[in-house]
Order: structure tokens, then C-alpha cells, then sequence
């Protein structure tokens, strides 16, 4: 069964460096997205990514975080400089389309930043 | 907003039992709801989608319902396993142009007991 896949698996970073996390969607799929669980609470929506560009994106996603899709098969996410609060789980997602479809969700990277 | 929430937060019970696990949402203006499952630091696993005019779905012992006027939906387990123990989490994709995000429960713990 197809599956989006995320590197690293988990990173330790000091405060203020730059990380990019990746991912491999589902070939098919055009729907991209970027999720994050603190610990202890809900997952949360950081951003969609349809036709080369970003479609949603909520409050979380502020000028620290960038996406990008550098060639056909990479989805990347990218935190400029590193905060404490930004250690979490963070999940990519893909869906073959939106709306009615369901979205398949990466094994996400464990970020830890020191 | 839309708040979705998931009680109980945590539930132990012994091997064989039917469960039932219960979410609800604020805002009936949904597309779809979708339940997951999540192992400890593990990604998130799709186990139904349910469409805003479908009822419920089935696979295998699952069994999910949806009252989208009523904002309810539960997820039926039916004779449990110790292999079903893991976060059950449920997300609603809303209608409208913010239907890229889903929104998440803040999930069941489930214990399922030898």
C-alpha cells in the first residue's frame, strides 16, 4: 500500500538554527499538507499545498516556516530559527484530491529543539 | 471555530469487550469526518472516512456513525483486542474554502486488557 514517508525520523537542533523536514507524498496525490502534535496536545493544521503553492495556512505558520516542493516527488517544510515551542511531532499528509478524499498521514519527525 | 471533542479521554477495558468511543464537533458545516489511529510516537493510521451525507461506515470490527445535524459521531469496536490498545483520534474537514484542514479531537487512549 502506498505511503508518505518523512525524514528524519527525529532531530535535535539548538534554538535558532534552521531545520527542513521532509517528505515524500503519495505519487498520485495532489494535495499536500503539514500537521503538529506538541506533546500531550491535539495535532494541529499548519498548511496545505496544491498547484505549487500554499492554499491554507493557519495562525501556527507564521513567517518562521516556509514549504516548498524543490523538485516532483519532495515536500519540505522549513523552520528559519529554531524556538523551544517548536518541539513536536510534525506529520506530512497527502490526499488525492480534497474535500471528499482521505488523507494519508507520514510516520512525522520528532523535533527537539535545545 | 470549530472545536472538536473526544470523551473519554482515556478508557481500560478487558479483552472481548464492544466499546464505543464518542466525538463531537461545534460546527455541523463539515464535508467529512475521519478517524484515526495512533500508536505511541508513531504517525497517524486512517481507519474510515465518513462522508457528511453517509450514516456510518464499516471495516472489519470498526464501526463509525455520524449525526452531522447533531455534531456527533462515535466509532463501534466490537470485540476488542489487545492489539486495538493505541490513541483513537477523529478530525472533521470543513465545508467551505477552509476545506484543506482538518481539525482534531484531542483523542481516546484505549487499553484494551488480557
Amino acid at each position: 500500500e502506498p505511503e508518505v514517508t518523512q525524514t528524519p525520523s527525529h532531530q535535535v537542533t539548538q534554538m535558532g538554527q534552521e531545520v527542513i523536514l521532509r517528505c515524500v507524498p503519495i505519487s498520485n496525490h495532489l494535495y499536500f499538507y503539514w500537521y503538529r502534535q506538541i506533546l500531550g496536545q491535539k495535532v494541529e493544521f499548519l498548511v496545505s499545498f496544491y498547484n505549487n503553492e500554499i492554499s491554507e495556512k493557519s495562525e501556527i505558520f507564521d513567517d518562521q516556516f516556509s514549504v516548498e516542493r524543490p523538485d516532483g516527488s519532495n515536500f519540505t517544510l522549513k523552520i528559519r530559527s529554531t524556538k523551544l515551542e517548536d518541539s513536536a511531532m510534525y506529520f506530512c499528509a497527502s490526499s488525492p484530491s480534497t474535500w471528499t478524499t482521505a488523507s494519508v498521514f507520514g510516520e512525522g519527525s520528532r523535533l527537539t529543539v535545545l | 471555530k470549530q472545536e472538536v471533542t473526544q470523551i473519554p479521554a482515556a478508557l481500560s477495558v478487558p479483552e472481548g469487550e464492544n466499546l464505543v468511543l464518542n466525538c463531537s464537533f461545534t460546527d455541523s458545516a463539515i464535508y467529512n469526518l475521519q478517524w484515526f489511529r495512533q500508536d505511541p510516537g508513531k504517525g497517524l493510521t486512517s481507519l474510515l472516512l465518513i462522508q457528511s451525507s453517509q450514516r456510518e461506515q464499516t471495516s472489519g470490527r470498526l464501526n463509525a456513525s455520524l449525526d452531522k445535524s447533531s455534531g456527533r459521531s462515535t466509532l463501534y469496536i466490537a470485540a476488542s483486542q489487545p492489539g486495538d490498545s493505541a490513541t483513537y483520534l477523529c478530525a472533521v474537514r470543513p465545508e467551505g474554502n477552509a476545506g484543506n484542514m482538518l481539525t482534531f479531537g484531542g483523542g481516546t487512549r484505549l487499553m484494551v486488557k488480557p
